[in-house]
């Protein structure tokens, strides 16, 4: 099973700030990485697909980058509804998601 | 729009079975494979199986393997979710989410968008 690890775990930020989340994959998983955003009591939310398309309707502050078992979500002005905690995802050997990457007001 | 709608919420004891509805609206329903994801409370998120509508073909996580099974009523464009054997460790919520489709293409393995999340509580 391909282990995704998260970092960090919890990222203080305030708003205006840019922020910038880690995923690494335990072994090299192309560029077949996503990233979902979940609010509170909500399901999640695709942003990111295939390391770096935005999905439809997604804000140009989220960007995507990486490839191969390093990748970047950047946020690049955090606004108030964008503190949230945030998972990636692949799909090169059956599915499995990161433990997350919770972005507080700091 | 496309929109995912589970069935309430299910109180269940140690070793009984239980069974999640997902009706989806907007699209044409067998066209997209609908997955199953939960989450523990506090925790993150597991996969747990997919299913194409249209063939009925299904594919689950090796963890769940023979404890879940997903079924179609193509009639009423819902997808079933069933989960036997529960033990507490099974308390959790759990999502149906479609592929993703963009106007140029659909992604199997991608999501969005998701049911609202069905509370599935195991206690004795």
């Amino acid at each position: 099973e391909i282990v995704l690890t998260q970092s960090p775990a919890t990222l203080s930020v305030s708003p205006g700030e840019r922020a910038t989340l880690s995923c690494r994959a335990s072994q090299s998983i192309s560029i077949y990485l996503a990233w979902y955003q979940q609010k509170p009591g909500r399901a999640p939310r695709l942003l990111i697909y295939d390391a770096s398309n935005r999905a439809t309707g997604v804000p140009a502050r989220f960007s995507g980058s990486g490839s191969g078992t390093d990748f970047t979500l950047s946020i690049s002005s955090l606004e108030p509804e964008d503190f949230a905690v945030y998972y990636c995802q692949q799909r090169t050997t059956w599915l499995t998601f990161g433990g997350g990457t919770k972005v507080e007001i700091k | 729009q496309v929109q995912l709608v589970q069935s309430g919420a299910e109180v269940k004891k140690p070793g009984a079975s239980v069974r999640v509805s997902c009706k989806a609206s907007g699209y044409t329903f067998p066209s997209r494979d609908i997955n199953w994801v939960r989450q523990a409370p506090g925790q993150g998120l597991e996969w747990m199986g997919w299913i194409n509508p249209q063939s009925g073909n299904t594919g689950y996580a090796r963890k769940f393997q023979g404890r879940v099974s997903l079924t179609t009523n193509a009639s009423i464009s819902t997808v079933f979710m069933e989960l036997r054997s529960l033990t507490s460790e099974d308390t959790a919520i759990y999502f149906c989410a479609r592929s993703y489709c963009n106007p140029d293409s659909c992604y199997t393995d991608w999501f969005d968008p998701w049911g609202q999340g069905t509370l599935v509580t195991v206690s004795s």
